[in-house]
Formats: structure tokens, sequence, C-alpha cells
């Protein structure tokens, strides 16, 4: 599994764009990127996936540059409400005979401020 | 759809203890993994279940003990409770055919060890 480093803490002020890299050097060829949301006393929540370039959906984008040895997780004009845990994991989503065993670093501690 | 469901919320048990906990996946979800959060070693996989059959299990004393039932709902137990097991203990659940990284967390339940 490739090893992913993130900064430990963001702070941000409501209704600015906050984007939180991920590093992973060691990305397989077959990897994906996924992010996931924790709010305090709650499950993660899957919040993007992308294996490269650009992927967006209602709640975030995620960028992934050529090498795709980095990633950013790109969330427009926050709220209070988007304080929470990001975790970024790298591996393979097939789903057939695999084990569904995710590994999750520490993730990134992002507070909005008012 | 409802999402998952796990009881109890809450537990307080005693040194030497035994516990088990409850998950119930998302309806027509047969794969069910448990995960244990604490702050200082973050979230840990314990085991996966599918079609009540362990698939794989984490690196976890024989303590923890989980079965899956042929309705899905899984149960997990930790005999002989230590101070250490006090955690926040997570239940996914995922659709066969979906990729693993698409799994769904429920609340969790927090289980203090006196």
């Amino acid at each position: 599994l490739a090893k992913t480093t993130q900064p430990i803490s963001m702070d941000s002020y409501e209704g600015q764009e906050v984007n939180i890299t991920c590093s992973h050097n060691n990305i397989a060829t077959n990897d994906y990127i996924t992010w996931y949301q924790q709010f305090p006393s709650q499950g993660p929540r899957f919040i993007i996936q992308g294996y490269k370039t650009k992927v967006t959906n209602e709640v975030a984008s995620l960028f992934i540059p050529a090498d795709r040895k980095s990633s950013t997780l790109s969330l427009p004009r926050v709220s209070l409400s988007d304080t929470a845990v990001y975790y970024c994991l790298v591996g393979v989503p097939i789903s057939s005979g695999s084990a569904r065993q995710l590994t999750f670093g520490s993730g990134t501690q992002l507070t909005v401020l008012p | 759809k409802a999402g998952v469901t796990q009881t109890p919320r809450y537990l307080i048990k005693t040194r030497g203890q035994q516990v088990t906990l409850s998950c119930s996946p998302i309806s027509g979800h047969r794969s069910v993994s448990w995960y244990q959060q604490t702050p200082g070693q973050g979230l840990q996989f314990l085991f996966e279940y599918f079609s009540e059959t362990q698939r794989n299990k984490g690196n976890f004393p024989g303590r923890f003990s989980g079965r899956q039932f042929s309705n899905s709902r899984s149960e997990m137990n930790v005999s002989t409770l230590e101070l250490g097991d006090s955690a926040l203990y997570l239940c996914a659940s995922s659709l066969k055919g979906q990729g693993i990284y698409e799994q769904y967390f429920g609340p969790g339940t927090r289980l203090t060890v006196t």
C-alpha cells in the first residue's frame, strides 16, 4: 500500500476555498485516490475518488497531476459544518475477491472559523 | 434507504468483562467490516465478513472476534476487556461489485472500559 502524507491540521474561514494536499510518492499504476470525511463521533464518509486529472462532484473536486505523486482535495466555499477530519487513501479499488480493508492515515483536521 | 446502524451507541464496561456490539448494514449490503478508532492509533481494521464468512482479519488479539448472520447483520465481541480497548468501534458495509473504497460507515459504538 502506498504511504500517504497529509498536513496534520488546517484552518480556514467561512466562504473560502480550501485545498488539502496529499502526498503519495509510491503510488502504483493501478492505485486510485480516495478521500473520506469524518465528523466528530461519527463514522467516515466517502467524499470522492479519482485516478487522474480532475474529478468533481457535488461536494468537492479532486485534482491529480500527471505524475500522480500527489493529489489535492478542493472544498469550495467552506462553511462551519465542513469542520472535520479528511483522510486520503490510496489503493486498488477492485472489489471481486479483494479484502475490503481500508488503511487510514492520520488525516487532516480542517477547522473552519467564522 | 436506511444507513448503517450500530447498537448500542455508548457502553461502559469494567476491566475483565466482555462486550458484544451489533451492526446492521444497509439493506442489500453483504460485506461488513469493523474498525477500532482511538486517538493514539487512529482507525485500525479489525475484520471483514462476507456471506457469514470472515474474509480478512487485522492485527488484533484473539480476544476480538466477530460473526455475521444470514441477514448480513454482524456482531463483534471483545472478551476480557482491558483499559486499552476503550475506543470508538465502527462498522462499515458495502455492496458486492462496488469498489472496496466505497464503504458506508455507521455512527459507531463508543466503548469505555473502567
